[in-house]
This record gives C-alpha cells, sequence and structure tokens, in this order.
C-alpha cells in the first residue's frame, strides 16, 4: 500500500490568504518529515522538513506540524504569493540508518493573483 | 558544485525495447535514488544504494528492470522489455551521510509506445 498519503490532489487560494496541506503515513518508524515544491518541468526541491523529536518547524511563511500520534503532517503557507503555484509533495522515512523516503502523489496549488 | 545529472532527457521506445538512464550524483554523495514518477503521480521508490551496495530494491520490478551502481558513484538504471506501464519520468537522486535532503537530477521522461 501507499507509505505516505496526500489527501487533496488540487487547491486554488487567494493571493494573501492562508492554506493548509495535508500528509498522513503509514510507518510508525518514519522520523523524518519534509515537503518539497516542484515547479512544471522541473524537479522537486526540498521546502522545508523536519525530524520527529519536534512538533513544528517555522521557515518564513512555511511552517511544518507534526502530529506522530495521528501520524500526520501538514504544512502551513501564510500570505500566499503568485509564485507559490506549484505541485507540493509530502515525503517521509527514516531519517537514520535506512534513510529510505517515500512521497505522496502531490498537490497542484494555484495561488490566484 | 555540480548537481544531479541525468541522461538522456528524454526516450521514446517501442513496446519491448531497451532502455538504460545514466546518473551522476552530487560528488561526494554516498547515497543515490532512483524514482519513477508516472505522469499526475509523486516519486516513487524504485532503489537506492549507500555506496555501491543495493540498500532497497524491492520496488524494483526484477523481471525487466535492474540498477547498478559498481563503483559507488555513477549509476544506470535499465528496462529490459519495455512497457507501455512503465510510461514516467525516472529521476535520480543522491543525499550525503547523515544529510537528508534529496537533491533530484532533472529526470529522464520515457514514453514507451
Amino acid at each position: 500500500g501507499q507509505q505516505v498519503k496526500q489527501s487533496s490532489p488540487s487547491l486554488t487560494v487567494q493571493e494573501g490568504g492562508i492554506l493548509i496541506l495535508n500528509c498522513d503515513y503509514e510507518n510508525d518508524m518514519f522520523d523524518y518529515f519534509a515537503w518539497y515544491k516542484k515547479y512544471p518541468d522541473n524537479s522537486p526541491t526540498l521546502l522545508i522538513s523536519v525530524r520527529s523529536n519536534v512538533d513544528k518547524r517555522e521557515d518564513g511563511r512555511f511552517t511544518v506540524f507534526l502530529n506522530k500520534s495521528g501520524k500526520h503532517f501538514s504544512l502551513h503557507i501564510t500570505a500566499s504569493q503568485p509564485e507559490d503555484t506549484a505541485v507540493y509533495l509530502c515525503a517521509a522515512g527514516e531519517g537514520t540508518g535506512y534513510q529510505n523516503f517515500y512521497f505522496g502523489k502531490g498537490t497542484s496549488l494555484t495561488v490566484i493573483p | 558544485e555540480a548537481g544531479v545529472t541525468q541522461s538522456p532527457r528524454y526516450a521514446v521506445l517501442q513496446e519491448g525495447q531497451a532502455v538504460s538512464f545514466w546518473c551522476d550524483p552530487i560528488s561526494g554523495h554516498d547515497t543515490l535514488y532512483w524514482y519513477q514518477q508516472p505522469r499526475d503521480q509523486g516519486p516513487q521508490l524504485l532503489v537506492y544504494f549507500r555506496d555501491e551496495a543495493v540498500i532497497d530494491n524491492s520496488q524494483l520490478p526484477s523481471d525487466r528492470f535492474s540498477a547498478v551502481r559498481p563503483k559507488g558513484t555513477n549509476s544506470t538504471l535499465k528496462i529490459q522489455s519495455a512497457k507501455q506501464g512503465d510510461t514516467a519520468t525516472y529521476l535520480c537522486a543522491s543525499s550525503s551521510t547523515g544529510g537528508l535532503t534529496l537533491y533530484f537530477g532533472a529526470g529522464t521522461r520515457l514514453s514507451v509506445l
């Protein structure tokens, strides 16, 4: 089965709005959680990540929240901008030892000016 | 610092033909991943290496796919007898020891007719 699941294939938000992207995972051993951003015809690049020893990590307009008991993590984007328009991929895996990472199917975000 | 290099960028095959993809990771990165990304889906892990050793190839269709990294640097992914269902972008990524960020190459877009 799919190790990492994103619930929303697409989202649209007005410029300046707040949005939340969600991701669920299966494996209790996962201790590393990340969001990658992908523009059309480009490869994914890391946006923000968090280890399992913290519940939250903030980087400018982007914040990752981790709920280990619920096997869920989310990406919050504030003050959204047209350049945030992209596909967002969540990833999870074992950050120590194996270092294997699994990706969700992606959420296509459109920010309307 | 050069990024992850992949070739070719595009490949078009008839069913039953063979194809090889080549990946040169970032210098010094000991972990190398091959992902398959069908259209409108997230990257799906096929195989990954630490140095020359295969760590996990459980998702690699072993009857037609093979991957090697003989010197722990460059890697080749080969499809012996391509099927239409293999149509996807094949992404190579690398990471350093203890580093959790995956650096992706531009990918090889494969179409099997």
